[in-house]
């Protein structure tokens, strides 16, 4: 499979844990999103890499929140501290500089 | 107000139907993307068109960049259609990092 995957699809945690949630984008795509999606609304934009380099962050990305992308090719995303207002969908796309965005499945996180 | 916005909120159809959604956005953009998203979060770029018209199967999206308006079009509409549809943009503001802006999607039901 050459699209973009994430994992893992579902996550359940108790408020408090750290999470860690991770996204292989395709792989010749030096550009990688992290976005945030909660129940009937669109997405929003969290972070941006290209390459390895994290270029902007949203300010919906509090200090608890984390990404790498150590080597360019996969990226992490760490929630520290976890609360019940962090229960979304956490989707990654990856794409070409001006091309077409693709979309992991996404991660589903629970903070109960 | 968002910067996208679309509509209806929720459409619902009978089979064979043709369908249209509506997408206005207030800001400057370089291209517009059309997503569809299926329960269970997976998101699927159906088209990203920045002038005129695209069709794809039983799919055609417009643009008119003068009235910062698209739509999209579902001819013989299917059950296999139901699904939320988002329209995004690409920002001029966005800079180098080409984030998408998303609506809050159209929940489209397809009765057989």
């Amino acid at each position: 499979d050459t699209g973009v995957s994430q994992n893992p699809r579902h996550k359940i945690t108790k408020r408090g844990q750290n999470v860690t949630f991770r996204c292989d984008p395709i792989s010749e795509h030096n550009r990688l999103y992290w976005y945030r999606q909660t129940l009937g609304q669109g997405p929003e934009f969290l972070t941006y890499f290209q390459n390895e380099a994290q270029l902007e962050k949203s300010r919906l990305l509090s200090d608890r929140f984390s990404a790498e992308r150590p080597k360019g090719s996969f990226s992490t995303l760490e929630i520290q501290r976890t609360e019940q207002g962090d229960s979304a969908m956490y989707l990654c796309a990856s794409s070409q500089p001006t091309g077409q965005a693709f979309f992991g499945q996404g991660t589903r996180l629970t903070v109960v | 107000k968002n910067e996208v916005e679309q509509s209806p909120q929720n459409l619902t159809a009978q089979e064979g139907e043709f369908i249209t959604i509506n997408c206005s956005y207030s800001v400057g953009i370089s291209a517009l993307h059309w997503l569809q998203q299926h329960p269970g979060g997976g998101i699927v770029s159906l088209f990203m068109l920045s002038s005129g018209k695209k069709k794809h199967g039983r799919l055609i999206a417009t643009i008119n960049i003068q009235e910062k308006h698209s739509s999209l079009h579902i001819t013989a509409s299917h059950p296999r259609d139901s699904a939320v549809y988002i329209c995004a943009v690409r920002s001029h503001y966005g800079g180098a990092t080409n984030k998408l802006i998303f609506g809050t999607g159209t929940l489209l039901a397809v009765q057989p």
